[in-house]
């Protein structure tokens, strides 16, 4: 079955300084993947998304991701952190045919001022 | 600017009550999807919707029915509400084209006292 890794359920990062958050997923083929970011007490919302095409991924608030299908890997960064960065950040899979997404366990990020 | 709605914020309800969590969405999704949100644990699925009356069992459905009599609305029932079900419930739906990604409602608290 499709699993999903993020590495680090806490990240912390001063303000000006590069994010990454790790995403790595299992299957041999390539899903479909996604970052959605979580602020308190609220539902999920799509930073970006990878189906085909260019492998670098550009979306919302300044962040992109990387597909590299070699290691099996989305990995998310921003080149500036920002205190309103500070959320909760989950990768997805959504299998090719698939109706599930599958949810990492997520990353706490906070930016230290 | 599409929309999913959950009924509820913030619920509080005693042991043993019949809980409802409503989801209404207007994107005209086929696919609707209840999930659990724990500290530590991510987002766990409880149950989706892939129509109108037909549901799937999601990785964590003891304790939960659900009801899909329309397509823009998907209900979970707790039957009899236990303080373990305390948790943060989102309501999700997508369309059934797999490279499309899954738009969240804003969740409900649940606690149960």
């Amino acid at each position: 079955a499709q699993s999903v890794t993020q590495l680090g359920s806490h990240v912390s990062v001063s303000e000006g300084a590069l994010v990454l958050l790790r995403c790595n997923y299992s299957s041999s083929v390539p899903p479909y993947l996604f970052w959605y970011v979580q602020y308190p007490n609220q539902g999920l919302q799509l930073l970006l998304k990878y189906t085909t095409g260019a492998t670098l991924v550009k979306g919302i608030n300044g962040f992109e991701a990387e597909f590299k299908k070699s290691e099996t890997s989305f990995h998310l960064t921003k080149p500036s952190a920002h205190m309103s960065d500070a959320a909760e950040y989950f990768c997805a899979v959504r299998n090719q045919g698939a109706q599930k997404l599958v949810f990492g366990q997520g990353t706490r990020l906070t930016i230290n001022p | 600017d599409v929309k999913v709605t959950q009924s509820s914020r913030y619920l509080v309800k005693r042991t043993g009550e019949k809980v409802f969590l409503e989801c209404v969405q207007d994107m005209d999704h086929e696919n609707m999807f209840w999930y659990r949100q724990d500290p530590g644990l991510g987002l766990r699925l409880i149950y989706f919707s892939y129509d109108v009356k037909m549901k799937e069992k999601g990785d964590i459905p003891e304790g939960y029915s659900v009801s899909r009599e329309k397509k823009e609305r998907f209900s979970l029932i707790l039957e009899s509400a236990s303080t373990n079900q305390t948790s943060m419930y989102l309501c999700a739906s997508s369309f059934v084209v797999s490279n499309t990604e899954a738009f969240f409602g804003q969740g409900t608290r649940l606690t149960v006292v």
